[in-house]
């Protein structure tokens, strides 16, 4: 089982849609959970950064996180075609120190006009 | 002003050969990873260097040598390329290492290899 399970799409949507992308997770120790959102042929950008659970909100988009069932989720609200995109969920430990982010495996998003 | 650079973009060589991928970053971050990304777009870390000193090693053949000549510079060294490495390579950095960090990276656009 990986330690980081993400439904890889693609997820089409209409324009203006709530768009909901979630991951879930093994490892109880993760506290520092992210999205990143990768456009084609380019590197993964950070969209939303939470630190345990709660919700964070910044403009159009929603991170939720739900440790005690182990789940996170990204709302996207208005979906726009700019939108469109590979997201990934990240998280991680604060173990130790020398923090090792684990990646979900994407899902491809297309709003479509 | 690009924060995380990579050279090159692309890599098009043979099975056998050497080749290397160079990273600078110009955010000031102590910390700088390699990630491989594969062709289903899973993002694996390789190696992490804080301040120059090597503190992340996952499982990766040695074939692939890292060398960080300063904090602002990391450099990926590929000998005896197979099929099995052709993947986007990203540099990334953070500003933050040991307890303090986050997990906030910060990527370069990637380095595309493909072995033939």
């Amino acid at each position: 089982q990986k330690e980081v399970e993400q439904d890889p799409g693609p997820l089409s949507v209409p324009e203006g849609a709530i768009v909901s992308l979630n991951c879930t997770y093994s490892n109880s120790a993760f506290q520092y959970f992210m999205w990143y959102r990768q456009y084609s042929r380019k590197g993964p950008e950070l969209l939303m950064y939470t630190y345990s659970s709660g919700n964070k909100e910044d403009g159009r988009f929603t991170a939720q996180v739900d440790k005690s069932s182990k789940y996170i989720s990204l709302f996207i609200r208005d979906s726009q075609p700019s939108d469109s995109a590979t997201y990934l969920c990240a998280m991680s430990d604060g173990e130790g120190g020398y923090q090792k982010v684990t990646f979900g495996t994407g899902t491809k998003l297309q709003v479509i006009p | 002003d690009t924060a995380v650079s990579q050279t090159p973009k692309y890599l098009v060589t043979q099975m056998g050969n050497d080749k290397s991928i160079k990273c600078e970053q110009n955010l000031g971050h102590d910390t700088m990873y390699w990630y491989k990304q594969d062709s289903k777009k899973f993002l694996k870390i390789m190696f992490s260097y804080n301040n120059k000193e090597l503190i992340i090693n996952e499982t990766v053949p040695n074939r692939f040598s890292p060398k960080s000549p300063d904090k602002a510079h990391l450099n990926l060294h590929i000998n005896s390329l197979e099929l099995g490495d052709s993947a986007v390579y990203f540099c990334a950095s953070s500003q933050k290492a040991g307890a303090e960090a986050t997990g906030e990276l910060f990527f370069g656009e990637g380095s595309r290899l493909t072995v033939l």
